[in-house]
């Protein structure tokens, strides 16, 4: 089983809809849980960090459930440019000893 | 400013051949990170360096990986004998080392053994 577990998707959703992305988590001594963004061929960029409280980043909430050990992604009033690949990951170390899951594709049509 | 540069961008190599590949984290970061992705894949650790020293090599697959870092600032990867399983990017990331601090990614190496 893969220490980060994704639904690979792809999403195709309309400009403007809500998309929710899950992630689970095997290792619980995990310290912090991030969520990245990929475009195609190109390198991930931090999209935001996860915790217990909550996160919201304008249209985007995170949600991180340690008993559940299930990570959440929430994209309100989605934009074209918001299509790439949504990567969960996990710190290990508290130094970026990153542990990725395999990605979660979505694409945003007109 | 510049951010973590990688080169070559694309690397093809015949198999069992040696190759290099280089990064230049950005300036001022003491913590370097070389990532492996393969395709429909999330970028899986190789090796950690806090300055000089590999903190962390466990993601390394097997000894035919070898990373440097001899004066803390750019690092090498070298892989001997190359396989065609090796082909992948190659991603290299560097941050201010302090816990919990962001990592940057390069573009990556893309290589291909044939």
């Amino acid at each position: 089983r893969k220490e980060v577990e994704q639904d690979p998707g792809p999403f195709n959703v309309p400009e403007g809809a809500t998309v929710a992305f899950n992630c689970t988590y095997s290792n619980s001594a995990s310290q912090s849980f991030f969520w990245y963004r990929q475009d195609c061929r190109k390198e991930p960029k931090l999209l935001m960090s996860v915790y217990s409280s909550g996160n919201e980043d304008g249209r985007f909430t995170a949600q991180l459930n340690r008993a559940s050990q299930y990570i959440s992604l929430l994209i309100r009033d989605s934009k074209l440019s918001d299509s790439a690949t949504y990567l969960c990951v996990g710190d290990y170390g508290g130094y970026n000893k990153l542990i990725f899951g395999a990605g979660t594709r979505l694409a945003v049509h007109p | 400013g510049a951010g973590v540069s990688q080169t070559p961008s694309n690397k093809v190599t015949e198999k069992g051949k040696y190759v290099e590949l280089r990064c230049d984290p950005i300036s001022g970061h003491t913590a370097l990170y070389w990532y492996r992705q393969s395709l429909g894949q999330g970028p899986e650790f190789l090796i950690y360096f806090q300055g000089t020293g590999a903190a962390d090599d466990s993601g390394l697959p097997n000894d035919r990986f070898f990373a440097v870092r001899p004066e803390g600032s750019v690092s090498t990867l070298k892989i001997q004998r190359t396989e065609r399983g090796d082909s992948a990017v190659y991603l290299c990331a560097s941050s201010l080392g302090h816990q919990n601090t962001e990592a940057f990614f390069g573009q990556g190496t893309r290589l291909t053994v044939v």
